[in-house]
């Protein structure tokens, strides 16, 4: 069975700050990792995903991740947030068998002070 | 390109009502899902179908809630008869093959129900 933890549940930064949103993983099998994001009012999109390969993954709006399975984490960084990244951040982990279920995190609000 | 598209978007009604929730896949995905999104609960994932054919339902809270897909390019969730603890964002979202192996899944925008 696959687990994912979202340690923090809300995350405030100031606009133009760096924001690191912080994600652990367990599996006793392979899987696959993705980070999806939730505009208010609206659903779930991609942000970015890692299949295979390297291990540092750019995504959308200036996004990226990186896996690292010594530590079983895929945080998600920016090196400088804007206002219109307000949004819920929700980590995922996708099983390699096409019908099992995928994971959600708890899900991360970031919000941005000005 | 259209996205999953959810109807209606916002639903009222009242308690013991029948509620019925529309969807349209993304053309070509053959799998397509149901989630239900609250505070308490976060994101729960409903019913799973596959080419038509329900995959995983353990996800239905109870009798109430029933779904179906007649064909690929439409899905209903039906809640009959509505209780106020319904009251949710629900999400249809499509995938071109299963929820896992790395699929990516494309979100509706959501049906918001509130029950009174």
């Amino acid at each position: 069975a696959q687990s994912v933890t979202q340690l923090d549940s809300q995350v405030p930064v100031f606009e133009e700050a760096p924001v690191e949103l912080r994600c652990n993983y367990s599996s006793s099998v392979s899987v696959y990792l993705f980070w999806y994001v939730q505009y208010p009012n609206q659903g779930l999109q991609l942000l970015l995903k890692y299949l295979s390969g390297s291990t540092l993954v750019k995504g959308i709006n200036g996004f990226e991740a990186e896996f690292n399975k010594s530590q079983t984490s895929f945080h998600l960084r920016k090196p400088s947030v804007h206002i219109s990244d307000t949004a819920e951040y929700f980590c995922a982990v996708s099983p390699m068998n096409r019908d099992d279920k995928i994971i959600f995190g708890k899900g991360t609000r970031l919000h941005i002070l000005p | 390109d259209a996205g999953v598209i959810q109807s209606p978007r916002h639903e009222v009604t009242e308690m013991g009502q029948e509620v019925t929730l529309r969807c349209k896949p993304i053309s070509g995905h053959n799998s397509l899902f149901w989630y239900r999104q609250t505070m308490m609960r976060g994101l729960e994932l409903l019913i799973y179908f596959n080419n038509n054919v329900p995959i995983d339902d353990s996800g239905m809270p109870e009798d109430r809630f029933s779904a179906k897909m007649p064909n690929a390019s439409f899905s209903t969730l039906k809640i009959q008869p509505s209780e106020p603890r319904d009251s949710a964002v629900y999400f249809c979202a499509s995938s071109l093959t299963g929820q896992g192996a790395g699929n990516t899944i494309y979100f509706g925008e959501g049906s918001w129900l509130t029950v009174v």
